[in-house]
């Protein structure tokens, strides 16, 4: 099947630096990749959708600024959070959409996530 | 705008009992819904989907419903084990447009030995 996956699994940075968190696509290539947001025992909050070659569209309240996605290559997403502030602690998920066929959806397939701990 | 929300946020059940975990949204406008088991830690695992032109889908050991008039979705899983236990979502999603899913809030699923 599809894998997602995700470096690193864990960070932790001192405020005010900057963070990258990779996503990968390993056995296809991925139409769209979505970047996703998850607190403590709280669902998945979409931050952003990345198609390769154009830039992120963001969601309301996300500053797109201080979350800069670059979507380099149908198998590879970066997104880096920059200047972090403890706040910014949190589980962070990418997925990565396959173009389904006639009569389908664009299936999404999830990485393992990155915990970000920002002191 | 579209939004899918759970009822429980914890449900406990006996090893071997059947689970069902229910989800409301408010909005018809998507196309399919997924099933989603999230264990501590780890990414978002499919279950199942249906679309909305469907009732009824099953898999091994779980069956998903729609009740599009009442706007309600349901996983119902069977013989339930230990390795059941995890948080579950429901997503909706869109074959045009935005193309993300709509995650609602999550139910806690716990069985009991």
């Amino acid at each position: 099947g599809a894998v997602v996956s995700q470096h690193p699994s864990r960070v932790i940075c001192k405020s005010g630096t900057s963070v990258k968190i990779e996503c990968r696509s390993l056995d296809f290539q991925a139409t769209t990749m979505f970047w996703y947001r998850q607190f403590p025992k709280k669902s998945l909050m979409l931050m952003a959708t990345s198609n390769e070659g154009s830039k992120a569209t963001y969601e309301q309240g996300v500053e797109k600024d201080k979350f800069l996605i670059n979507h380099a290559s149908l198998t590879l997403s970066t997104l880096t959070v920059t200047s972090a502030h403890p706040e910014d602690s949190s589980f962070y998920i990418c997925s990565a959409s396959l173009l389904g066929l006639a009569g389908s959806y664009n299936e999404q397939f999830f990485g393992p996530g990155t915990r970000l701990t920002v002191l | 705008g579209e939004s899918v929300g759970l009822h429980l946020p914890t449900l406990s059940v006996q090893e071997g009992d059947n689970s069902i975990i229910n989800c409301a949204y408010s909005n018809s406008a998507s196309d399919y819904f997924i099933w989603y088991k999230q264990e501590s830690g780890k990414g978002p695992q499919f279950i199942i989907d249906i679309r909305s032109n469907m009732d009824k889908r099953q898999g091994q050991r779980v069956t998903v419903l729609l009740n599009k008039t009442v706007k309600h979705l349901s996983l119902q899983i069977a013989a339930t084990q230990p390795g059941d236990s995890a948080v579950y979502f429901c997503a909706g999603g869109m074959d045009t447009g935005r193309r993300a899913l709509t995650f609602g809030s999550g139910t806690r699923l716990q069985v009991q030995p």
